[in-house]
């Protein structure tokens, strides 16, 4: 079945470092894929998204590139900031949205 | 300013005395859906609507009831709340259209933190 595979955490990062959350999917057709971040008290919210293979989304200085051929989404950020510590959360669309369970950041200065 | 209004942000009950929580978007969006969130777990969806008058359960629908009779309005009820049911949560909404059309992007309320007794 439809389902999100993402890196567990917790990770802690000190500023400056780079950023790596893995995530993968099983999914039936070609689904948008997503990555929302969560920070501390708050909602979920988008942070970037990729509609078709090969397309990379990308903001705040965090990029995700649609793999199809491995069935990944993986998030990057060259250089954290204490401000990214939050939750972040890898999901598609299938016929309703499939969310991983979250990994959670925190960046020391 | 569009957005997806929850209310109430923080509650705390006893166990088996009704309760609503309410949820209303400003955004015409067709699909709304209730997640919960719990610690290890990430986000479970528990009911989802794509229109009025359309409901369905998602992963975790025992104890929770939903009703959608109009569009901007999908309110949670837990007609006998237990302590299995603390958790937070989240009400969120979106457009419909194809999975692969990046249109179905979810814009998410700012929680509900729920304590039964």
């Amino acid at each position: 079945g439809n389902s999100v595979t993402q890196m567990e955490g917790p990770v802690t990062l000190s500023e400056e470092a780079f950023l790596t959350i893995n995530c993968t999917y099983t999914a039936t057709g070609y689904p948008s894929l997503f990555w929302y971040v969560q920070y501390p008290g708050e909602g979920l919210q988008l942070l970037l998204k990729a509609t078709k293979a090969d397309d990379k989304g990308s903001n705040k200085g965090f990029e995700a590139t649609y793999r199809k051929e491995t069935t990944s989404f993986h998030l990057e950020k060259g250089s954290v900031q204490v401000s990214d510590s939050a939750v972040y959360f890898c999901a598609f669309t299938g016929n309703q949205f499939y969310f991983g369970t979250g990994t959670s950041l925190t960046v020391i200065p | 300013e569009a957005q997806v209004t929850q209310n109430p942000r923080y509650l705390i009950t006893v166990t088996g005395k009704k309760l609503t929580v309410t949820c209303s978007q400003n955004m015409n969006h067709e699909y709304m859906s209730w997640y919960r969130q719990d610690p290890g777990l990430g986000l479970r969806q528990i009911y989802y609507s794509m229109n009025v008058e359309v409901t369905d359960k998602g992963d975790v629908p025992e104890g929770y009831k939903v009703s959608r009779k109009e569009k901007r309005n999908f309110p949670l009820i837990l007609e006998s709340p237990s302590p299995n049911q603390t958790s937070l949560y989240f009400c969120a909404s979106s457009t419909v259209g194809a999975a692969n059309s990046g249109a179905n992007v979810l814009t998410f309320g700012a929680g509900s933190r729920l304590t039964v007794l």
